[in-house]
């Protein structure tokens, strides 16, 4: 299995703007999570899907940001419009059961200028 | 509310020497405890997994312990090389529940 795959690796865009991030999981992992690091806050639970269901998304910033997972192998982030303070390395993770080994994807560098 | 610390200062030990970092957690009774290695430019990597009800765990020169009394997990790397310079986060869980990571702490491995 080729991991976890992201896209883009690197995203430069204009405050207002809308960004999607995309994520691939590795095949037959049940849970799928989005993360936002940044030096200042760490690594930061966005949402988290099991079986393409979304369990909890307390950890959504604001209205601004959302998240998809139309079928087992594939899940979006959107954030519309973006702002500079979004700017940040967003991870998509995914294992087996909620609590399992959690497998990283290479994460997308956004930048909001 | 739930609170996870790792050392926020970088960790310097010379080649050869064991390293230990420290994970401490208040208001949170886990289930059991991650440790993952994260490289620049790269998403965290698993290491070791131990559960509540174990004292101690290894895996080749990782040796990691969970007191559930002190609240506190250590992270032991021997006969520590440059190559295991990276940021080390540790992860808190229960079952049914994502887990809760701390912020990690650098460590480098000077020749």
């Amino acid at each position: 299995d080729a991991g976890v795959i992201q896209s883009p690796r690197h995203e430069v865009t204009e405050m207002g703007q809308e960004v999607t991030l995309r994520c691939k999981p590795i095949s037959g992992h049940n849970s799928l999570f989005w993360y936002r690091q940044t030096m200042m806050r760490g690594l930061e639970l966005l949402i988290y899907f099991n079986n393409n269901v979304p369990i909890d998304d307390s950890g959504m910033p604001e209205d601004r940001f959302s998240a998809k997972m139309p079928n087992a192998s594939f899940s979006t982030l959107k954030i519309q419009p973006s702002e500079p303070r979004d700017s940040a390395v967003y991870f998509c993770a995914s294992s087996f059961g909620t609590g399992d080994e959690q497998y990283f994807g290479p994460g997308t560098r956004l930048t909001v200028t | 509310s739930q609170k996870i610390e790792q050392n926020s200062e970088a960790l310097n030990i010379q080649e050869g020497k064991t390293a230990t970092l420290t994970c401490n957690y208040t208001n949170y009774s886990p289930a059991y405890l991650q440790w993952y290695r994260q490289d620049p430019g790269r998403g965290p990597v698993f290491l070791l997994l131990i559960r509540e009800n174990e004292k101690e765990k290894r895996k080749e020169r990782l040796k990691v312990t969970f007191d559930t009394t002190l609240k506190q997990s250590l992270f032991h790397i021997t006969a520590s090389q440059p190559a295991d310079s990276a940021t080390y986060l540790c992860a808190l869980g229960n079952s049914g529940y994502a887990l809760n990571f701390g912020k990690g702490t650098s460590l480098l491995v000077t020749p």
